[in-house]
């Protein structure tokens, strides 16, 4: 089945380790991002990408890097920089923006976070 | 970008339809006003969007005010499935990625059985 894959699911880590969380797709999507959550609070974006090879910071980006390689791949390495590291992290995908599509975005199960 | 207002929270008996509101005043003419719902810890699931015509499909109906400053969401026969966070959202334009979604804090639907 077509979808969006995140690993791991649940993830421990000490502080001042780095860690990276994997997303993977096969929808041949061309866009891919990551958000993260807080408990009681909306998704914010962290990095974006359009295409192979580029990406672009969104509104929380330090702390955080990404790689896109490949197409159906958009790693998020969240850094010992990163204060708060402890939230739900989601990784989504769309095709990309055209006049005719609006570009829905589908996501994974996502990511939990919990740095001790 | 156009912000939306949401209740935080809404109640709806099963069986029963359930209508979300939702408020974006400075929305703009090429904006699109999505839906989507995230139940507990899960992705955030796409339901529907929509320019300035109503729309429906399997999951729901979208009524857009006509000046567009305003919307609902209609679950026409909610269930207990169906308890979630709805988040209405107005596309926005970033940087050239015009797919960035601005999430809020969406408006907390519970089912009672």
């Amino acid at each position: 089945d077509g979808g969006i894959t995140q690993s791991p699911k649940y993830l421990f880590r000490k502080e001042g380790q780095n860690v990276t969380l994997s997303c993977e797709q096969n929808l041949n999507h061309d866009a891919m991002y990551w958000y993260r959550q807080d408990p009681g609070q909306g998704l914010r974006l962290i990095y974006y990408s359009q295409i192979v090879n580029d990406f672009q910071k969104g509104d929380i980006a330090e702390g955080y890097s990404v790689s896109r390689e490949k197409k159906e791949s958009f790693p998020l390495t969240v850094t010992s920089a990163q204060k708060n590291p402890t939230a739900f992290y989601l990784c989504a995908s769309s095709i990309w923006d055209t006049p005719i599509n609006t570009g829905e975005l589908f996501f994974g199960e996502g990511s939990r976070l919990t740095v001790l | 970008d156009a912000k939306t207002t949401q209740p935080p929270s809404m109640d709806c008996a099963e069986g029963r339809a359930a209508n979300l509101p939702c408020n974006h005043s400075t929305i703009s003419g090429n904006e699109y006003v999505y839906w989507y719902r995230q139940i507990h810890s899960q992705g955030p699931q796409y339901i529907i969007h929509g320019l300035k015509n109503n729309e429906t499909n399997e999951m729901a109906s979208l009524i857009i005010t006509e000046d567009r400053k305003s919307s609902t969401l209609i679950l026409p026969h909610a269930t207990l499935r169906d308890t979630a966070v709805y988040y209405c959202i107005v596309r926005a334009n970033y940087g050239g990625a015009t797919n960035k979604l601005i999430f809020g804090t969406g408006t907390l639907l519970a089912v009672q059985p």
